[in-house]
């Protein structure tokens, strides 16, 4: 497509429910990136994939948090038994390589009620 | 952990003036990367500096990367509302991550 895109664009769920971001990148973009932002402050990195597979997990919180890529496109962000603290924008970068400057999408804003 | 500043934290200017944002971040950076966001809106990449002392210019942007690619600032020339968001510095972390700044809130009035 001709940017990255995201779904759903807003979600409210229940604590203690189980949720599923997607995002779509740029066609032919390697890279993936998940971020999340609070209001009032910068992206805070949490995945990146390089092709299908996790090169750098280390920013997801905790072990509620996981992603997939499976055919090294399309990436799901899921979050199990969600938490107030967890309500924030999620974002999905792409890049053609790594070290490219990313495209984000208009992010998925996730509220935790 | 790398921790990359900005300041400052927010400036209100009138159109026409010029606002400088500056990044420094606590470790020497391969690159540097600026986005801007716009109110409501998701981080657009603006550009990339790689070299020491690198100077890039668009249109009325000015970017500077330090000598010790320790540190950054973005320049913007007459503003216009057009400039309204923030502005973030981004810089690669340990192997992969890339580390975004505090941001700088740009407000803009006539």
């Amino acid at each position: 497509g001709a940017g990255v895109s995201q779904t759903p664009s807003n979600k409210v769920t229940e604590k203690g429910k189980y949720v599923e971001l997607r995002c779509d990148p740029i066609s032919g973009h390697t890279a993936l990136y998940w971020y999340r932002q609070s209001l009032g402050q910068g992206p805070e990195f949490l995945i990146y994939f390089q092709g299908t597979g996790a090169a750098d997990d280390s920013g997801l919180p905790n072990d509620r948090f996981f992603a997939v890529r499976p055919e090294g496109s399309v990436s799901t962000l899921k979050i199990q038994r969600t938490e107030r603290g967890d309500s924030a924008v999620y974002l999905c970068a792409s890049s053609p390589v790594h070290g490219d400057g990313y495209t984000f999408g208009s992010g998925t804003r996730l509220t935790v009620v | 952990g790398q921790q990359v500043m900005q300041i400052p934290q927010y400036q209100h200017v009138q159109e026409g003036e010029d606002f400088t944002t500056y990044c420094n971040s606590s470790t020497t950076l391969s690159n540097i990367q600026w986005y801007k966001q716009r109110p409501g809106g998701h981080p657009v990449f603006l550009i990339q500096l790689v070299k020491s002392g690198e100077v890039k210019k668009q249109k009325r942007l000015t970017f500077q990367f330090g000598e010790a690619k320790k540190n950054s600032s973005l320049h913007i020339t007459a503003t216009q509302t057009t400039d309204v968001g923030t502005y973030f510095c981004a810089g690669p972390g340990t192997a992969s991550k890339l580390t975004f700044g505090t941001g700088t809130r740009l407000q803009v009035t006539l």
